[in-house]
Formats: structure tokens, C-alpha cells, sequence
């Protein structure tokens, strides 16, 4: 059971357009963080996001933390081909991680 | 710096039988946890080792076990394997075992239960 929702679970672009990602709880964590996921690898940290209405920017990616800190997005603008893969979020516990099921993310050339 | 690595690759077992999985954490770090990642499931949390000691663990039954060694690199043993253990085993590192410090994933080993 995934304490964290995502939605949308698949998403498929083409090249250029912008895209957003959600993750939602019904607990409030200290923080979240976004991992992306390539096939064959582990997840890999792209953002902390730690207090209520954060956001932080990452080149072409942007992260926010929802005020009451139980909700985060992630905006991709003019997603390029190597965007492609699976976004994670993560809330932080005390020792460890407790992860959204995913959204797939295929930006076509 | 050497990264996190994990053996196998790829595993095929049977049901019932048993499986050892094994992690080297990152250089200088000695806080080891072990994830599960079903397909189309994010990584659900089994436990983690912390110098040694098992310092939190999932919702996962007794038969998944786990050993820190000395250099901190660590074991994920699975007994009496079921066809629903089959998924994507990943270690990550951490300097601290405190869920905010940076984790470090490896590859992951896939584990198919025929």
C-alpha cells in the first residue's frame, strides 16, 4: 500500500511541450523528495522539497511543496527526450523512505 | 568514490527455495537500507542496518532477513521464496540513518520466483 498517490501513473509528450506531476498525501512528512528512475538503474535524487510552499528550480524542472507540506508538483518545461523515465516521490521519516507508486514519463522526439 | 553496487544482476529461483542478495554500500557510508520494488510500484521499505544493527524495519514477514558486516556492506535473505516475491531489490547507502540523509541507490538485483 502506497501512502502516496501520483497521478497521473502514465504520461506521453512530445518534444517541447510542458508537463506536470502529482503527489499527494493524507500524512504530513518533515519533507519530500523526487527521484527519477531510468530502466536497469536505481532511483536517483533529483530534489528536498522541506517547507510548506517551496519551490526550487532545477534547469528546466520545478518543484513545489503544498503549504499544509502533504502535496508536491513537478513542472517539466519544454521536456526534452532524455526526461523520459520514472518520477518518484518519497515522503522523509525517520529512517526511511515511503514511496508513490510512479508516474512514467515518455517524451517522444 | 565508488558507488553502490549490488550482485546479481538477475536471479531465477523456484518456489521455496531461498535467496541471498547482496549490497556494497558507498564508500564512507554505514547505514544500508533494502527496498522492494514491485513492477509498476514505487520501492516499499524492508529494513535497515545501521553499524551492524537492524535499525527499522517494514511491513515485511520474518523470512526476509539481513546481516550488516563490518565494511557495511550488507545481505537481503529471502526464505521460502513466493511467486509474489518476484520484483526489483535495491539497496541504498547513507552516511546516517536518518531518513533525510541523502540515499544512495545501487542497480538493483531482479529477482524472478517461478
Amino acid at each position: 500500500t502506497q501512502l502516496l498517490e501520483q497521478s497521473p501513473q502514465f504520461l506521453s509528450i512530445q518534444e517541447g511541450e510542458n508537463l506536470t506531476v502529482y503527489c499527494n498525501s493524507s500524512s504530513v512528512f518533515s519533507s519530500l523528495q523526487w527521484y527519477r528512475q531510468e530502466p536497469g538503474e536505481g532511483p536517483v535524487l533529483l530534489v528536498t522539497v522541506v517547507t510548506g510552499g517551496e519551490v526550487k528550480k532545477l534547469k528546466r524542472l520545478t518543484f513545489q511543496f503544498g503549504d499544509a507540506r502533504k502535496d508536491s508538483s513537478l513542472h517539466i518545461t519544454a521536456a526534452q527526450p532524455g526526461d523520459t523515465g520514472l518520477y518518484l516521490c518519497a515522503g522523509v521519516g525517520d529512517y526511511k523512505l515511503s514511496f508513490g507508486a510512479g508516474t512514467t514519463v515518455t517524451v517522444r522526439a | 568514490e565508488t558507488g553502490v553496487t549490488q550482485s546479481p544482476t538477475h536471479l531465477i529461483k523456484t518456489r521455496g527455495q531461498q535467496v541471498t542478495l547482496r549490497c556494497s554500500s558507498q564508500s564512507g557510508h554505514n547505514t544500508v537500507s533494502w527496498y522492494q520494488q514491485a513492477l509498476g510500484q514505487g520501492p516499499q521499505f524492508i529494513f535497515q542496518y545501521y553499524r551492524e544493527e537492524e535499525n527499522g524495519r517494514g511491513n515485511f514477514p520474518p523470512r526476509f532477513s539481513g546481516l550488516q558486516f563490518p565494511n557495511y556492506s550488507s545481505e537481503l535473505n529471502v526464505n521460502a521464496l513466493e511467486l509474489d516475491d518476484s520484483a526489483l531489490y535495491l539497496c541504498a547507502s547513507s552516511l546516517l540513518p536518518s531518513g533525510a540523509d541523502t540515499q544512495y541507490f545501487g542497480p538493483g538485483t531482479r529477482l524472478t520466483v517461478l
